[in-house]
């Protein structure tokens, strides 16, 4: 079945706790993206990658790190998590960039204490 | 960071009803719009990509358009039926670039 799986789904941790929530994609896909939902806002994008060992922000970058060292996943690395990173974390991939359709997993919902 | 923005914020309508929505988005540097449908406690799933001028999508009785001069893309339902009870986010991205931009989404009820 294609898919992107995120892991943990649930998460609460401690401030300054690091922590890496993992995603991958089964699809083969170039494409690949992270994101954050937070009430009254939109989905926020954070890091994109077009492939593997290309890596991008997005609009909200600040306290997140990413790699790509493997073209089926995409790990989101909070090396020093805050409260204000309590966030549900949506991983998404596409095969061919913004010209295909997003295909989100089934998202983490992480809580900084 | 683009502007993207989603008309109305929620919306109520009967059974059998069509409805529209709308999302506006910068249309300088325009490279693709996306349309999703995002269920309570499930993952947005895609209903439309677009990146034509003049585009026109249908997927059963939903369908969309697309005015990329003027910043605007209108979906569309048919005969609303409580199955389509959802959140319909549109997502814009410019300059060639992969960045995107989500607006907050239209919620829609579909009362039986």
């Amino acid at each position: 079945e294609a898919q992107v799986t995120q892991n943990p789904r649930y998460l609460i941790t401690v401030t300054g706790k690091k922590l890496t929530v993992t995603c991958s994609q089964n699809m083969n896909h170039e494409y690949m993206s992270w994101y954050r939902q937070d009430p009254g806002l939109g989905l926020r994008q954070i890091y994109y990658s077009m492939n593997v060992e290309v890596t991008d922000k997005g609009d909200v970058p600040e306290g997140y790190k990413v790699s790509r060292k493997e073209k089926r996943n995409f790990p989101l690395i909070l090396e020093s998590p805050s409260p204000n990173q309590t966030s549900l974390y949506f991983c998404a991939s596409s095969l061919r960039g913004l010209t295909g359709e997003l295909f989100f997993g089934e998202g983490s919902r992480l809580t900084v204490l | 960071i683009l502007n993207v923005e989603q008309s109305p914020q929620s919306l109520h309508v009967q059974e059998g009803d069509s409805t529209n929505f709308t999302c506006s988005f910068p249309s300088s540097n325009f490279y693709a719009l996306h349309w999703y449908r995002w269920e309570t406690a499930k993952s947005p799933e895609a209903l439309f990509v677009m990146t034509l001028n003049g585009d026109e999508k249908k997927k059963g009785r939903i369908s969309a358009t697309l005015n990329t001069k003027e910043g605007y893309s209108y979906l569309y339902i048919k005969g609303s039926q409580p199955e389509d009870s959802a959140t319909y986010l549109c997502a814009s991205s410019s300059g060639g670039y992969q960045k995107v931009t989500f607006g907050t989404g239209t919620k829609l009820q579909v009362i039986p």
